[in-house]
């Protein structure tokens, strides 16, 4: 079984809509991190997570470390947020990232 | 703000063939690791390396593969004899609670 899930797989959107992706991993972690991918594949963090929610413009994270549960959300989503989005986790400080599978967004205009 | 950076951004080399990718670390940093992501899965760990010493390894980080950090600034993963499998695209990171990932390196065998 997979320590870190995401859902939806697959996601298209309209502009302009409200996009929640979430993740849940199986694991205690010191710290989440959502990623982001765009084709050609370099990776770019988003955000770090050990509690509460986080928010760098449009972008809002959230963790819930009881329910073992992060939520990734776009508001007024444009194409250029189409990328893969990735969660990620480290179970302690400065341990191997364990990556989730990937949640492929694309936003039609 | 500082950053990882990797050379070559693509390699294509025969399969046999030992290949060597590099990747400069944030500088005040002391662990690194090297990731990896065939196309269409998802990323994987292969090693971290901490204190000039391997510190964890997967699975895939088998006989062909070592890691080297040969200097002060650079940090290397060498494939000794590739494989068609070995095709992927090879991520640096360096860091500790928060990892900063290079842009990564797309290895092609043929």
């Amino acid at each position: 079984k997979n320590e870190v899930e995401q859902s939806p797989q697959n996601l298209t959107a309209q502009e302009g809509e409200f996009i929640t992706i979430n993740c849940s991993y199986s694991v205690g972690i010191s710290a989440l991190h959502w990623l982001q991918q765009h084709p050609g594949g370099g990776i770019v963090s988003l955000f770090m997570l050990s509690s509460g929610k986080k928010k760098h413009g449009r972008l809002i994270a959230t963790i819930n470390i009881q329910e073992k549960h992060s939520s990734l959300h776009i508001t007024a989503s444009h194409p250029r947020d189409s990328a893969v989005y990735i969660c990620a986790v480290l179970k302690t400080s400065y341990d191997k990232v364990i990556f989730g599978p990937g949640t492929s967004l694309s936003v039609i205009p | 703000e500082p950053e990882v950076t990797q050379t070559p951004s693509h390699q294509v080399t025969q399969m046999g063939q030992e290949v060597i990718l590099r990747c400069v670390p944030i500088s005040n940093h002391l662990y690194f690791y090297w990731y990896r992501q065939i196309l269409g899965q998802k990323v994987e760990f292969l090693v971290s390396f901490y204190n000039n010493e391997i510190s964890e390894k997967s699975e895939i980080f088998d006989d062909q593969f070592s890691v080297e950090r040969p200097d002060g600034s650079n940090f290397t993963l060498k494939i000794r004899s590739t494989k068609l499998e070995d095709s992927a695209m090879y991520f640096c990171a360096s860091g500790g609670n928060t990892q900063y990932f290079g842009p990564g390196t797309r290895l092609t065998v043929l």
